[in-house]
């Protein structure tokens, strides 16, 4: 299995434009989890979903984040627009989900690094 | 205060030594606890769940303490291979995982 993977890996951008990360998790996981990671904050979760439906949005900062889930094999995660405190690291995880072993492990894609100037 | 924490270090330590982390977390009806590493520049991986009774695996050595809601990691006999963050991580409720700030470890050579 490839593991999660995160496009793109690197993301400059000016303030005001509009940002998509994307990533696909492993396949036949049920859940998949947003996360961003700044030095000053650590890894915050943003939002995740269960079966393509977000379950949990509480993390997501304003409106101009949104993510979506359109199928079982894809995730965007958009900013809208982008401010200089955007600038982190984006990961996008998945796990099994329940009736499994490792349910409760979470599976890491790369991450994408974005700045915004 | 926030919901989990953890001393930042960093923790230097010479090759062979023993070291320890510690973890407090704030909410006390908090269901799962787990071990994260990070190594520069790289996402987090899981390096063990903490059971109630306390768990090893190899070097690594993990306790839970409820009451006072503390969790620990010990590892034995240190590597340079060790160098790494270390997240500790809280389930809540549902999926909802809270990380750590994380703790940095250099092992010497």
């Amino acid at each position: 299995d490839a593991g999660v993977i995160q496009s793109p890996r690197h993301e400059v951008t000016e303030m005001g434009q509009e940002v998509t990360l994307r990533c696909k998790p492993i396949s036949g996981h049920d859940y998949l989890f947003w996360y961003r990671q700044t030095m000053m904050r650590g890894l915050e979760l943003l939002i995740y979903f269960n079966n393509n439906v977000p379950i949990d949005d509480s993390g997501m900062p304003e409106d101009r984040f949104s993510a979506k889930m359109p199928n079982a094999s894809f995730s965007t995660l958009k900013i809208q627009p982008s401010e200089p405190r955007d600038s982190a690291v984006y990961f996008c995880a998945s796990s099994p989900g329940w009736g499994r072993a490792t349910y409760n492990e979470q599976f890491f894609g790369p991450g994408t690094r974005l700045t915004v100037l | 205060r926030k919901e989990v924490e953890q001393d930042p270090g960093p923790f230097n330590v010479p090759e062979g030594a023993t070291v320890a982390f510690n973890c407090t977390y704030s909410n006390s009806a908090s269901q799962s606890f787990f071990w994260y590493r990070q190594d520069c520049r790289k996402e987090p991986k899981l390096l063990m769940s903490v059971y109630s009774s306390g768990n090893e695996d190899g070097r690594f050595t993990a306790q839970l303490n409820r009451a006072s809601q503390y969790i620990s990691l010990l590892i034995r006999d240190s590597k340079l291979s060790d160098s790494a963050t270390y997240l500790c991580v809280v389930n809540n409720y549902g999926q909802n995982f809270v990380f750590g700030p994380g703790t940095r470890l250099s092992v010497l050579p």
